[in-house]
């Protein structure tokens, strides 16, 4: 079946440092892939998405490349602030199926 | 924009107790969602609707089932809950999956069974 593959947290940065959230996912066909995002007491809300091999998702500051060879949707961002302290989700979407298959979460902690 | 309104931010109750949880949706799609939520384990899907009275179960239906009597309204219940139903409830729906639509969530419901 499908499944998502993302580092474990917490992960904790400095105000202004790189960010990389590993995901990787197995899945038939071409999925959609998406990053969700996680602010506390809040739901999930769409950060980005990447819809076919190569495309590039970006919002807020951060990016996801859809890789096929290496079934890989990386979350990267070049200065991370306070406020992006949330937990983030990989997802995908199976083509023509209605459920999304979700990674485990990883809590971000960006300190002053 | 999407909303996606759950009846109660908190519920507490016992064991054994019927719960009911509500999800209301304002975009008339068609399908929705409930997710559980814990820690480690990321999010998990309970059961799904692409249609009203038509439901599906997704990874964890066991002790749940749902309600989809009209298209904006998706609910959860659980018959007789149990302590291992303490947890944190999603609620999501999408217009149309097959274009890559993203999910538009509630912002949850956190049940504690005593």
């Amino acid at each position: 079946g499908d499944s998502v593959t993302q580092m474990e947290g917490p992960v904790t940065l400095s105000e202004e440092a790189c960010l990389t959230i590993n995901c990787t996912y197995t899945a038939t066909g071409y999925p959609s892939l998406f990053w969700y995002v996680q602010y506390p007491g809040e739901g999930l809300q769409l950060l980005l998405k990447a819809t076919k091999a190569d495309d590039k998702g970006s919002n807020k500051g951060f990016e996801a490349t859809y890789r096929k060879e290496t079934t890989s949707f990386h979350l990267e961002k070049g200065s991370v602030q306070v406020s992006d302290s949330a937990v983030y989700f990989c997802a995908l979407l199976a083509g023509g199926y209605q459920k999304v298959t979700f990674g485990t979460g990883t809590k971000l902690q960006v300190i002053p | 924009d999407v909303k996606v309104t759950q009846s109660s931010r908190y519920l507490v109750k016992r064991t054994g107790e019927k719960v009911f949880l509500e999800c209301v949706q304002d975009m008339d799609h068609e399908n929705m969602f409930w997710y559980r939520q814990d820690p480690g384990l990321g999010l998990r899907l309970i059961y799904f609707s692409y249609d009203v009275k038509m439901k599906e179960k997704g990874d964890i239906p066991e002790g749940y089932s749902v309600s989809r009597e009209k298209k904006e309204r998706f609910s959860l219940i659980l018959e007789s809950a149990s302590t291992n139903q303490t947890s944190m409830y999603l609620c999501a729906s999408i217009n149309d999956p097959g274009t890559g639509d993203a999910l538009h969530f509630g912002n949850g419901t956190r049940l504690t069974v005593t």
